[in-house]
């Protein structure tokens, strides 16, 4: 059974300090990985990783994939409380098939 | 920035009626997708639409429902006859094939069944 599997399912942290997400991942015929960040209603897409070892970066937020270990991470730096959200991962399989997983809820406080 | 739009923003409605809830993709995408999303729960992938057809769906998505782009510019999901367990929260996305497999979520539609 295809599955997308995120840790951890929750985290508090403090302004200033860095995060990892995890997001593992069993999907048949994997085409990509997509991180997305959901506040208040529609996720918004931040990076779609396809290649394993390259990371990609927007600001204080980096991800990497490994495509071996199935498996990806998306980093914060130096957080602020607007990176509050529910950070969703998502791979893309067979006939460009969605398959979600259950979020990580990010919760920094001042 | 073109972006994705979907309408009502709520929707309430009574067991065993047939809703349908409207998006309109960006224009230039080629690939429409509808999710669902239960509160406090996952988002579920219910069905991709490709060249005027289904391309693939889900396990969720049974004979209630049905997709529609009716003229080319909205794309449009049906259920026939919806039951208390389909309140959720909706989503619709486009993909275009430039920036492949990017993603852009609609607002999303809030559909309460009582």
């Amino acid at each position: 059974e295809d599955k997308v599997v995120q840790s951890p399912l929750s985290l508090v942290v403090h302004e200033g300090d860095t995060v990892t997400l995890n997001c593992s991942y069993e999907v048949t015929n994997f085409r990509s990985l997509l991180w997305y960040k959901q506040e208040k209603k529609a996720p918004t897409f931040l990076f779609m990783l396809t290649s394993s070892g390259i990371e990609k970066k927007s600001g204080r937020l980096s991800s990497i994939l490994d495509k071996k270990e199935l498996f990806s991470i998306l980093n914060i730096t130096a957080t602020q409380t607007g990176d509050s959200a529910v950070y969703l991962c998502a791979v893309v399989g067979n006939f460009n098939k969605f398959y979600f997983g259950s979020g990580t809820k990010l919760n920094v406080k001042p | 920035e073109p972006e994705v739009t979907q309408t009502p923003s709520h929707q309430v409605t009574q067991m065993g009626q047939e809703v349908i809830l409207r998006c309109v993709p960006i224009s230039n995408h080629l690939y429409f997708y509808w999710y669902r999303q239960i509160l406090g729960q996952k988002v579920e992938f219910l069905v991709s639409f490709y060249n005027n057809e289904i391309s693939e769906k889900s396990e969720i998505f049974d004979d209630q429902f049905s997709v529609e782009r009716p003229d080319g510019s909205n794309f449009t999901l049906k259920i026939r006859s919806t039951k208390l367990e389909d309140s959720a929260m909706y989503f619709c996305a486009s993909q275009g094939l430039l920036r492949y497999n990017e993603q852009f979520f609609g607002p999303g539609t809030r559909l309460t069944v009582l």
